[in-house]
């Protein structure tokens, strides 16, 4: 089955602890993407990656980092995380280009305490 | 710089009833495209459409329709006998073709539509 998978789901977590969160798609997509949904302001794009060992800014990237070792995986790495960084996080994979559909995985819910 | 508004935040319906989703958009780009996304309260991203720029055909798939029109900057969904199941959060988004490879979506602020029985 087609998928992107994250892990985990949910997530309890404490200012400053370093933590990782997984995305991993079997579509063999180049394109994967990172969004966080808040309230009110619907899904702001974090980071991208075109390819392997390409990535680059989106909208909101501070206090974010990625790396995109292989085609499939594309984690999301919170080095010193906040409270303001406690939000809902999509990741996305799609073939490059404007006009591809991004299939989004389940969502990862983090709160920073 | 691109944007999408989705002027209704929540809407409420009673079950039967016919619901358009507004959807307006604001891009330089001539060649663009257009998604819709539901998010039902279990919370994952559902992909519902996708509209290039160049074909203004409304569409209609069982109960979905959607009207694109170019002059107004407008891509609104019409959901025709509601039903419960179609609770949810409803986003509009945005892929500008100036982006180039970077397909990155500009979503809306969604729109929250509850279904009552």
């Amino acid at each position: 089955e087609a998928q992107v998978t994250q892990n985990p789901r949910y997530l309890i977590t404490v200012t400053g602890k370093k933590l990782t969160v997984t995305c991993s798609q079997n579509m063999n997509h180049e394109y994967m993407s990172w969004y966080r949904q808040d309230p009110g302001l619907g899904l702001r794009q974090i980071y991208y990656s075109m390819n392997v060992e390409v990535t680059d800014k989106g909208d909101v990237p501070e206090g974010y980092k990625v790396s995109r070792k292989e085609k499939r995986n594309f984690p999301l790495i919170l080095e010193s995380p906040s409270p303001n960084q406690t939000s809902l996080y999509f990741c996305a994979s799609s073939f490059p280009g404007a006009q591809e559909t991004q299939y989004f995985g389940p969502g990862t819910r983090l709160l920073v305490l | 710089a691109q944007k999408v508004t989705q002027a209704q935040t929540e809407i409420s319906v009673v079950e039967k009833e016919d619901v358009t989703l507004d959807c307006v958009y604001e891009t330089r780009d001539t060649t663009y495209y257009l998604f819709w996304y539901k998010q039902p309260p279990s919370g994952e991203l559902v992909f519902l459409i996708r509209r290039n720029s160049f074909d203004e055909q409304n569409e209609i798939s069982g109960r979905y329709s959607w009207n694109f029109q170019k002059s107004t900057s407008s891509f609104n969904f019409t959901i025709t006998a509601s039903q419960v199941v179609d609770s949810a959060v409803y986003f509009c988004a945005l892929s500008p073709h100036s982006t180039g490879a970077n397909s990155k979506l500009t979503f809306g602020k969604g729109i929250t539509l509850s279904v009552r029985p």
